[in-house]
Formats: structure tokens, C-alpha cells, sequence
């Protein structure tokens, strides 16, 4: 089952530039998670944002996180070619019978050109 | 820090046979473990979730008797793709959840590199 829409679905801007994808889910979170994945690679856990928490920060990234829209969005500042990858926020639910998974969303496939 | 391995990483079989994918926590134990499946460009959907000892919990539309899951000890949990067919070629990863490492409340999930299985 899918948690999340994520937009935009691709994202190509230049180096030096700001890339901000949002993250919208559907039910009552723990916390959410964002995530990057190279092409063909595995997962790389960027940050991490409790539900009670509404920004984070972690060197270039900035986090924020809306409950009341259920809403996330992730700011990545002064991208360089090194970013391009593909984004995903991922939500661990606090369904019961979902038994606190972690849900991803469809992803921002994002391209900074050098 | 807390390494999850999958063995193998990629995979070439033909249609018809079966292939058993390995998850493995090397650092930590692990009472639970998640399988996802990856098709390209698109997102990681959840397949199962595993506890050992005990049998998967299989998400909606996911074949039980295609997809054995084994989570044998605290360690160790396997995919088994059953008579696989062209279509079930994608990128399945495994993800270990620490029993002892709480974050926010919950515990804390560690991603396995991946395996890419072809189907011929």
C-alpha cells in the first residue's frame, strides 16, 4: 500500500540552485522519514522528523512537517551535481493493525545539472 | 552502526525456477523484517513484514504462495520467489528493524543494498 504523493515527480534545476519537494501522506503518523536513492542502489536515510516536530535540519537539508495538513517537504540548498537522485518520504504509521510500518511515497526524481 | 546485507545482489534465473534471496542483520538482532519490491522508477512498495518465529504478514495483493518468506532466527529472514515468471523481475529490498534501538517511539529500520532479480 502506498502512504504518500510526493511532487514534483521530477525536478531538474542547476547547481547552486534550491530543490524543495513536498510530501503529503494520508494517515496519523510516528514520525517521517526522508530518504535518497541513488540509480539501481540501495536506500540512504537523510532525516528523520518526529511527529511532534515541525523543522529539522541536517547540514543542507531542512525538514518541515505539517500534521495538520499532513504534509512534509524537504529543502536541499545550494544542490550540487552529487544530489541527483531520487527522494522519497516514507511515514511510520500509527494505524494499529499496520503495526507501525513504514509506508514510502511515489518519490521526486530530482536532477541537478552541473 | 547497525549493516543489513542482502545476498544476492543480482540475480538472473529462468522462468519456471525459484530463487531464495537472503536478508541478513549483521549487527544487530532483528524481531522484525520487511520485504519491498521496486519496479523501475517507481516507489518501494511494502510486501511482507516478518517475525521470527512466527509467519509473514502478507500486504493486499501480494501472493502468499509465491512470495515465501522465512525469518528462521533474529538474524536472518528469506525471500523465496516461487515459479517466477518474467514479471516478477524487479528490485526487492529488505529492511531489519532493531529490537534494542528506539527513535521517537518506534524502533529503528535499517535497509538492506537491494537485489535485482531477472526473470528470463
Amino acid at each position: 500500500s502506498q502512504q504518500g504523493e510526493e511532487d514534483p515527480q521530477a525536478l531538474s534545476i542547476q547547481e547552486g540552485e534550491n530543490a524543495t519537494m513536498n510530501c503529503s501522506y494520508k494517515t496519523s503518523i510516528n514520525n517521517l522519514q526522508w530518504y535518497r536513492q541513488n540509480s539501481g542502489r540501495g536506500l540512504v536515510h537523510l532525516i528523520l522528523i518526529r511527529s511532534n516536530e515541525r523543522e529539522k535540519h541536517s547540514g543542507r537539508l531542512r525538514v518541515t512537517l505539517d500534521t495538520s495538513k499532513k504534509s512534509s517537504s524537504l529543502l536541499i540548498t545550494a544542490s550540487r551535481a552529487a544530489d541527483t537522485a531520487s527522494y522519497f518520504c516514507a511515514t511510520r504509521t500509527l494505524i494499529y493493525n499496520q503495526g507501525g510500518k513504514l509506508i514510502f511515497g511515489q518519490g521526486t526524481e530530482l536532477s541537478v545539472k552541473p | 552502526g547497525a549493516v543489513v546485507s542482502q545476498h544476492p545482489s543480482w540475480v538472473i534465473c529462468k522462468s519456471g525456477t525459484s530463487v531464495k534471496i537472503e536478508c541478513r542483520s549483521l549487527d544487530f538482532q532483528a524481531t522484525t523484517m520487511f520485504w519491498y519490491r521496486q519496479f523501475p522508477k517507481q516507489s518501494l512498495m511494502l510486501m511482507a513484514t516478518s517475525n521470527e518465529g512466527s509467519k509473514a504478514t502478507y500486504e493486499q495483493g501480494v501472493e502468499k504462495d509465491k512470495f515465501l518468506i522465512n525469518h528462521a532466527s533474529l538474524t536472518l529472514s528469506t525471500l523465496t520467489v516461487t515459479s517466477a515468471h518474467p514479471e516478477d523481475s524487479s528490485f526487492y529490498i529488505c529492511s531489519a528493524r532493531n529490537k534494542d534501538h528506539t527513535t521517537s517511539g518506534g524502533y529503528e529500520q535499517y535497509f538492506g543494498p537491494g537485489t535485482r532479480l531477472t526473470v528470463t
